[in-house]
């Protein structure tokens, strides 16, 4: 079935650690984006791609990065881990019809 | 940018009531509206959605209508029920940079009392 897959489901990570998260999707979009959402809160976007070789940063100032090698996949690295960053990370992606399709989301927490 | 605002916060009904949202947008040339629902730890997920050539949309219990020319829409849930409680996310679609995204609201957490 034609999804967005996120892993890992859960992260706990010690401080300075580096670490990656990994989204893939199966439906054929073109674009893909990150959001970081404290549980049920205001989604804030943090990266996004309109396709291979495309990145732009988002709203939300991050000490993340990303890359598009393929289409279908967009991994999240955080260089050096805090515990500021402890938050549930979504990654959705969107085709021609514009509405997301969100991940199951990876909750990091950073101690 | 574009800015989505999002009311109220927080609103809790009584089963078989109705519930509104209401979201402002700031950018006239954005021109799809969807709204997502959020339950408790689950993903968001696209609940109704609409475009600027239309004025109002229905799928059972929900609809959403949008005024342009006042640049609000708002989402309409009848006859709610508990399995309605979440957080719903309003959002308006923007082009930047040579593609385009999504800005949400800030969201309504909704619930349904018995």
């Amino acid at each position: 079935e034609a999804d967005i897959y996120q892993t890992p489901r859960y992260l706990v990570i010690g401080t300075g650690k580096k670490i990656t998260l990994e989204c893939s999707q199966t439906m054929g979009h073109d674009k893909m984006y990150w959001y970081q959402q404290d549980p049920g809160m205001e989604l804030h976007l943090i990266h996004y791609s309109y396709g291979v070789n495309s990145t732009e940063k988002g709203d939300l100032s991050s000490e993340s990065t990303v890359s598009r090698i393929r289409t279908e996949h967009f991994p999240l690295t955080l260089e050096s881990a805090r515990p500021s960053h402890t938050s549930q990370y979504l990654c959705a992606s969107a085709g021609s019809n514009y509405g997301y399709t969100f991940g199951s989301g990876t909750r990091l927490t950073v101690v | 940018g574009e800015n989505v605002e999002q009311h109220p916060s927080t609103l809790s009904v009584q089963e078989g009531d109705s519930a509104v949202i209401k979201c402002t947008y700031s950018d006239s040339a954005s021109n799809y509206f969807p709204w997502y629902k959020q339950e408790l730890g689950k993903r968001p997920q696209l609940i109704i959605d609409i475009r600027s050539n239309v004025g109002e949309k229905k799928d059972q219990r929900i609809a959403v209508t949008l005024n342009k020319t006042a640049k609000h829409f708002s989402l309409h849930i009848t006859e709610t029920q508990p399995e309605d409680s979440a957080v719903y996310f309003c959002a308006a679609l923007s082009w930047a940079g040579g593609g385009n995204k999504l800005t949400f609201g800030t969201g309504t957490q909704l619930k349904v009392e018995l």
